[in-house]
């Protein structure tokens, strides 16, 4: 079984430019989750997708940051325009349904490391 | 408030020595779940563990184990004869129960096992 796949791995883009982030769960996951890691510090929660609808979205930083999840399968992370603050890891994640046994597991991504000169 | 606190930042060992990593949490809630993750060079963040409120057995896998004390809000993870590959960041982490998936993370412990 394929784990939380995330797409690019590495972006280095310029202040003011846009990136898109790209993730694709584990099949059958309704649950989708973003978190961000930035200098070294705890990794944040962002928010929460229960298929296709925002379940949770508390944790995203600005408007600047725009989160979907189209059809309720692979969910895309634009951040337009990038400052240098956004840099750090973004994670995907994702987990059952919450109502079965394994929903309250939740698995990680890659993570796809952004950094914005 | 829900907060996880992981005291070390870096720790270093020899191979085949022991080591703790602690991890204090603070929740009023009741119902809630804790988790370890491991965060090899690679980066992915790799689940290890989960444990939810009502189960304070202390779990053990292998070299790994874990020790759970609700008295003092702790749940820490031991490694016995560590290994090189066991070189990571580790993660506590701390989701307390309702509809939300929420986890809190601690800010993690970077782990160096020198051969």
């Amino acid at each position: 079984e394929a784990g939380v796949t995330q797409f690019p791995s590495h972006s280095v883009i310029e202040k003011g430019q846009t990136v898109t982030l790209r993730c694709d769960p584990i099949s059958g996951h309704d649950n989708l989750y973003w978190y961000r890691r930035v200098m070294g510090k705890e990794i944040k929660f962002l928010l929460h997708f229960v298929k296709e609808s925002k379940q949770d979205e508390s944790g995203m930083p600005n408007n600047r940051f725009l989160a979907e999840r189209t059809g309720g399968t692979y969910s895309t992370l634009k951040v337009q325009p990038a400052e240098l603050e956004d840099s750090g890891v973004y994670f995907c994640a994702s987990s059952q349904p919450l109502y079965r046994t394994r929903g309250n597991t939740i698995y990680f991504g890659e993570g796809s490391w952004l950094t914005v000169v | 408030a829900q907060k996880v606190t992981q005291a070390q930042t870096e720790i270093s060992v020899v191979e085949k020595e022991d080591v703790t990593l602690d991890c204090v949490y603070e929740t009023r809630d009741t119902t809630y779940y804790l988790f370890w993750y491991k965060q090899p060079p690679s980066g992915e963040l790799v689940f290890l563990i989960r444990r939810n409120s009502f189960d304070e057995q202390n779990e053990i896998s292998g070299r790994y184990s874990w020790n759970f004390q609700k008295s003092t809000s702790s749940f820490n993870f031991t490694i016995t004869a560590s290994q090189v590959v066991d070189s990571a960041v580790y993660f506590c982490a701390l989701r307390w129960g309702g509809a939300t998936n929420k986890l809190i993370f601690g800010t993690g412990t970077l782990l160096a096992v020198q051969p």
